[in-house]
């Protein structure tokens, strides 16, 4: 049972183009995320939701648009794609708890974007 | 902001020695994640750490965390071509809000040689 996925696992484009990443979590969490790890290996949090609400949204560029229709599922669109938008992204679900902290993090298996 | 720092970025080692990473992290949090990459592959997580003074051990690999100090290490005892992987250190904020991000080290990227 794989318990976050992500489809497609590879996402090979033009500039300009419009593109979707979708994410499912069957772990019953409330909260899910998106990351974005570029070439380095650099891991940086792009977006999160909790119960469908979006609760942290970093600087990232209008073009990407996330949207969660229920708790199970983050997708990520990415408007008029750029050079510099290759990377892999990868969902992470977690479940939230009143503790100063809050949870451990289990992450999908990514999704290899590149932008010709 | 939260800043991570972890050293090495680059480890080669070989089999059979031991050596340790060390994940700094610049503002007060009570816990902390280490994860594995192997190439291509997600993050599998290795330790939580909730406490100050928690230790964990999986095999080769021991975790601690030092909240006053800022400080986590992971060991690697007699290591083996298995352990070869990218190993991320990351840290969450000291609210309890639910803005809850991880700030990730840049990974340390050990090689363990035959």
């Amino acid at each position: 049972d794989t318990a976050v996925s992500q489809t497609p696992k590879y996402l090979v484009t033009q500039m300009g183009n419009d593109k979707s990443i979708k994410c499912e979590q069957n772990l019953g969490h409330d909260t899910m995320y998106w990351y974005k790890q570029d070439s380095k290996k650099f891991l940086k949090i792009m977006f999160s939701y909790n119960n469908k609400e979006l609760i942290i949204n970093e600087t990232v560029p209008n073009r990407f648009s996330p949207k969660s229709p229920d708790k199970a599922h983050l997708n990520l669109h990415i408007n008029s794609l750029e050079l510099g938008d290759s990377a892999v992204y990868f969902c992470a679900s977690s479940q939230y708890a009143r503790t100063s902290g809050g949870n451990e993090q289990f992450f999908g298996p990514g999704t290899r974007l590149t932008v010709l | 902001e939260l800043k991570v720092e972890q050293n090495p970025l680059f480890l080669s080692m070989q089999e059979g020695k031991n050596y340790t990473i060390y994940c700094n992290y610049s503002t007060t949090s009570d816990r902390l994640y280490w994860y594995r990459q192997d190439p291509g592959k997600s993050l599998e997580s290795l330790f939580v750490l909730l406490s100050n003074g928690a230790v964990k051990q999986e095999g080769r690999l021991m975790a601690s965390l030092d909240t006053k100090a800022r400080l986590s290490t992971l060991h690697i005892t007699a290591a083996v071509h298995d352990l070869s992987a990218t190993y991320f250190c990351a840290v969450p904020p000291n609210s309890g809000g639910s803005n809850y991000k991880l700030t990730f080290g840049k990974g340390t990227l050990l090689t363990v040689n035959p």
